[in-house]
């Protein structure tokens, strides 16, 4: 079967770092995004990691590790609009870019 | 530059009806994706459509079907609605073969 894993629920202060972790099981790999929902919005790309490593975009960064199945999505300067749920999802497939989501991480900035 | 658009907000139905979603891909975007996302669960993959052909289709009953037009727009068909189909249906485009995708804000449809 096919399968992500990441911790449903995870809190934190304001101003604090914070790292969401993600580990999959997929008949197929071709990277790991990572999508910020806030309540009843759209799912919006917060990165995309193809290769092994660190990927930093302002105050985001995302790591992946193949060999692992493993990735994290890290949180600095976390701020009360931070406030949101986080998916990991790996594309499945190279020409269609089928993305498989895991369940979601909702994460609470506290003041 | 208008992002992915999809109509109607919301919809109320019955047990048994049939319904029909729209999506707008975003400008200069030719796949659209469509997913259910359940209360509380990550988005699943429905089918994605290219080229007005549906290109890969995820765990989905035939009840569920789709049709892309030369514009690129989007329908969701599903017909023989149950209650476990209550969910928001997310549209998602992209261009070509883009790891990003652009995601509407989605239809909330409730069976009753």
């Amino acid at each position: 079967g096919q399968s992500l894993e990441q911790p449903s629920e995870v809190t934190a202060v304001e101003g604090a770092i914070v790292q969401i972790n993600c580990t999959y099981q997929t008949s197929g790999f071709y990277g790991l995004s990572w999508y910020q929902q806030h309540d009843g919005g759209a799912p919006t790309f917060l990165s995309y990691n193809a290769l092994d490593g660190l990927e930093e975009t302002g105050r985001f960064s995302s790591f992946l590790s193949r060999s692992d199945s493993y990735g994290y999505l890290l949180l600095q300067e976390l701020q009360m609009k931070d406030s949101a749920s986080y998916f990991c999802a790996v594309r499945g497939s190279s020409n269609t870019g089928k993305l498989i989501f895991g369940q979601g991480t909702t994460l609470q900035v506290k003041p | 530059d208008a992002g992915v658009t999809q109509s109607p907000t919301h919809l109320i139905k019955t047990r048994g009806q049939q319904v029909t979603l729209r999506c707008s891909p975003k400008s200069g975007h030719d796949t659209v994706s469509w997913y259910q996302q359940a209360l509380g669960q990550g988005p699943q993959f429905i089918f994605q459509y290219y080229e007005e052909e549906e290109r890969q289709r995820g765990n989905f009953p035939d009840r569920f079907s789709g049709h892309q037009f030369p514009n690129y727009s989007s329908e969701l068909n599903v017909n023989a609605l149950l209650l476990g189909d209550s969910a928001l249906y997310l549209c998602a485009s992209t261009r070509a073969l883009s790891y990003e995708q652009y995601f509407g804000p989605g239809t909330r449809l409730t069976v009753t």
